[in-house]
């Protein structure tokens, strides 16, 4: 089945670690997204990238880094730069890097901070 | 940039009846308006979309509006069931992203 696969589905980290979540698609598509979600706050950007080898900043870049060394594969890290970490963080990927057709998301990826 | 703005942020709706959700952008170059379900600990699913050359469009018990003069659009959930309890989330995409509305809890009480 095609589709968009995050891993891992929960993750625990402490204070002044990086880490890496993988987000990997076997759908063909251009574009990919990071968002991160917060109660109440909706779905934020972070990163997207429209190519491979080619991404910009969202909304909320600061702290998070990006690849996008293969079209199927669009890692996120959250560094230690990023305040706030403990989040729901959620992939997704478009046909269309023109942003006009419809958003396939992952199941998101949970990162708790101790 | 693009505000979407969502209400409300909280709806509970005896079965059966109907459940509408509203939401405003603020970009007029905006084309595209989506609409997400979210499930408790998953990713959110497409339920219905619309393009900004439609003023309506309707899926069995789903329906989406859109005003472009106004600026805003609506889903509209008829003969609402248990299982259409969930987090809502409209958006509005004018070219490369989208932008989204802040959610809205859906309960449906059996």
């Amino acid at each position: 089945d095609g589709g968009i696969t995050q891993s891992p589905k929960y993750l625990f980290r402490k204070e002044g670690q990086n880490v890496t979540l993988s987000c990997e698609q076997n759908l063909n598509h251009d574009a990919m997204y990071w968002y991160r979600q917060d109660p109440g706050q909706g779905l934020r950007l972070i990163y997207y990238s429209q190519i491979v080898n080619d991404f910009q900043k969202g909304d909320i870049a600061e702290g998070y880094s990006v690849s996008r060394e293969k079209k199927e594969s669009f890692p996120l890290t959250v560094t230690s730069a990023q305040k706030n970490p403990t989040a729901f963080y959620l992939c997704a990927s478009t046909e269309s890097p023109r942003g006009t057709g419809e958003l396939f998301f992952g199941e998101g990826s949970r990162l708790t901070v101790l | 940039g693009e505000n979407v703005e969502q209400h409300p942020s909280t709806l509970s709706v005896q079965e059966g009846d109907s459940a509408v959700i509203k939401c405003t952008y603020s970009d007029s170059a905006s084309n595209y308006f989506p609409w997400y379900k979210q499930e408790l600990g998953k990713g959110p699913q497409l339920i219905i979309d619309i393009r900004s050359n439609v003023g309506e469009k309707k899926d069995q018990r789903i329906a989406v509006t859109l005003n472009k003069t106004a600026k805003h659009f609506s889903l509209h959930i008829t003969e609402t069931q248990p299982e259409d309890s969930a987090v809502y989330f409209c958006a509005a995409s004018n070219s490369n992203q989208f932008y989204f509305g802040t959610g809205t809890s859906l309960t449906v009480i059996p």
